[in-house]
């Protein structure tokens, strides 16, 4: 039983497309997270839900917009992808607050080319 | 914005050597958490220290937070190559959004 699972795993897309990724989690946990790890592996959060609710927005351009339609699902979509997008992908999922661990997906390694 | 500085960024050690990465903040951290990622892998948590002067053990894996809560370390004792992957601190500042260090990726020389 995957705990936190995410697709796809890999995708290649070319400037311009349009793309999802999606997670779900079978943890219970009320809060998701989508994480961006670059190429030289720094881990920076993008967005977080909680419960459906939006409570985490970074500095991330309006071209990302995440979508969670139960505390179960937390989808991340892409518009006009640029080349610099292209990383890995990271969803999570915790107990919600400061005392717990994130429980992560196994990644979503995107390619703009 | 509030970051947490790690280190080393790189470490080479050979087999059976010990091996410790420190991640240090200029501001008092309400916790500090740990992560492994193997390579190619996700990262997996591994602890969680709240308390000053705290000492966690895993079996070869040592966790301290320090007096002042402000740094953290994690040690290795007698490395296989099974420890290889990138080895992240994290820390919520008091808030809600965890952040990671930058990681500090171990490799073993057999």
């Amino acid at each position: 039983d995957t705990a936190v699972s995410q697709t796809p795993k890999y995708l290649v897309t070319q400037m311009g497309n349009d793309k999802s990724i999606k997670c779900e989690q079978n943890l219970g946990h009320d809060t998701m997270y989508w994480y961006k790890q670059d190429s030289k592996k720094f881990l920076k959060i993008m967005f977080s839900y909680n419960n459906k609710e939006l409570i985490i927005n970074e500095t991330v351009p309006n071209r990302f917009s995440p979508k969670s339609p139960d505390k179960a699902h937390l989808n991340l979509h892409i518009n006009s992808l640029e080349l610099g997008d292209s990383a890995v992908y990271f969803c999570a999922s915790s107990q919600g607050g400061r005392n717990y661990g994130y429980t992560f997906g196994s990644g979503t390694r995107l390619t703009v080319v | 914005g509030q970051q947490v500085m790690q280190i080393p960024q790189y470490q080479h050690v050979q087999e059976g050597e010990d091996f410790t990465t420190y991640c240090n903040s200029s501001t008092t951290l309400s916790n500090i958490q740990w992560y492994k990622q193997r390579p190619g892998g996700h990262p997996v948590f591994l602890i969680q220290l709240v308390k000053s002067g705290e000492v966690k053990k895993q079996k070869r894996l040592t966790f301290q937070f320090g007096e002042a809560k402000k740094n953290s370390s994690l040690h290795i004792t007698a490395t296989q190559t099974t420890d290889v992957g990138t080895y992240f601190c994290g820390t919520n500042f008091g808030n809600e959004k965890l952040t990671f260090g930058t990681g500090t990726r171990l490799t073993i020389i057999p």
